[in-house]
């Protein structure tokens, strides 16, 4: 059973550049959720994808968006980057039941926007 | 005021000491995680409690769903335990999960 995968590990864009981070979820998972954590802070919901399909978003702009594949892997897009973007970001896979189940988190990509 | 707060913030203790990290919320909720989190980011799931309490090794996690308070104690403390501990509560009817700051410990030998 192979865990939670994240790409790139690091990443340095500039302002106003687009960037796009990946996360293969936990085998017999179909649902997964992004999380944004700023350095020191506790981890931000972005939103959640079950089966394909956006299912909750938290309090993020249009230009942060996702996808989710037949394979349950999973994306996201941040358009315009700003200097604020920068934080670590995580993918958590877990089964149908969403937060209401075990979440098994991948290692994290750190953005760093200059 | 955040919806979860955890106390203390930072934590330093001997190797061998109990340690007791607290969560309290103001939300509704349906569950609460316990997640540990290691320098570099990587997060493991420790504990998802509704009711009651939960008993892994030397972990224990209670939580008083009318008192709207969570609390994690690690008993026999050892540097390996380390770490920033974070709680996350489900907000009831929601998808999404909460997050404290996180309770930084440092466990000396």
């Amino acid at each position: 059973e192979t865990g939670v995968t994240q790409s790139p590990t690091h990443l340095i864009k500039t302002r106003g550049q687009q960037v796009t981070l990946r996360c293969s979820s936990q085998s017999g998972h179909n649902t997964v959720s992004w999380y944004q954590q700023a350095l020191g802070q506790g981890p931000q919901f972005i939103f959640q994808y079950y089966r394909e399909e956006e299912n909750g978003r938290g309090n993020f702009p249009p230009r942060f968006s996702g996808l989710q594949f037949p394979n349950y892997s999973s994306e996201l897009n941040v358009n315009a980057l700003e200097l604020d973007d920068s934080a670590l970001y995580l993918c958590a896979s877990s089964l149908p039941r969403g937060a209401r189940d075990e979440q098994f988190f991948g290692p994290g990509t750190r953005l760093t926007v200059l | 005021k955040n919806e979860v707060e955890q106390s203390p913030q930072n934590l330093t203790a001997q190797e061998g000491e109990f340690i007791t990290i607290n969560c309290s919320y103001s939300v509704g909720i349906s569950a609460l995680h316990w997640l540990q989190q290691h320098p570099g980011g990587g997060i493991v799931s420790l504990f998802m409690l509704s009711s009651g309490k939960k008993k892994h090794g030397r972990l224990i996690a209670t939580i008083n769903i009318q008192e709207k308070h969570s609390s994690l104690h690690i008993t026999a403390s050892h540097p390996r335990d380390s770490a920033v501990y974070i709680c996350a509560v489900i907000q009831g009817g929601s998808e999404k999960l909460v997050f404290g700051k996180g309770t930084k410990l440092t466990v000396n030998p």
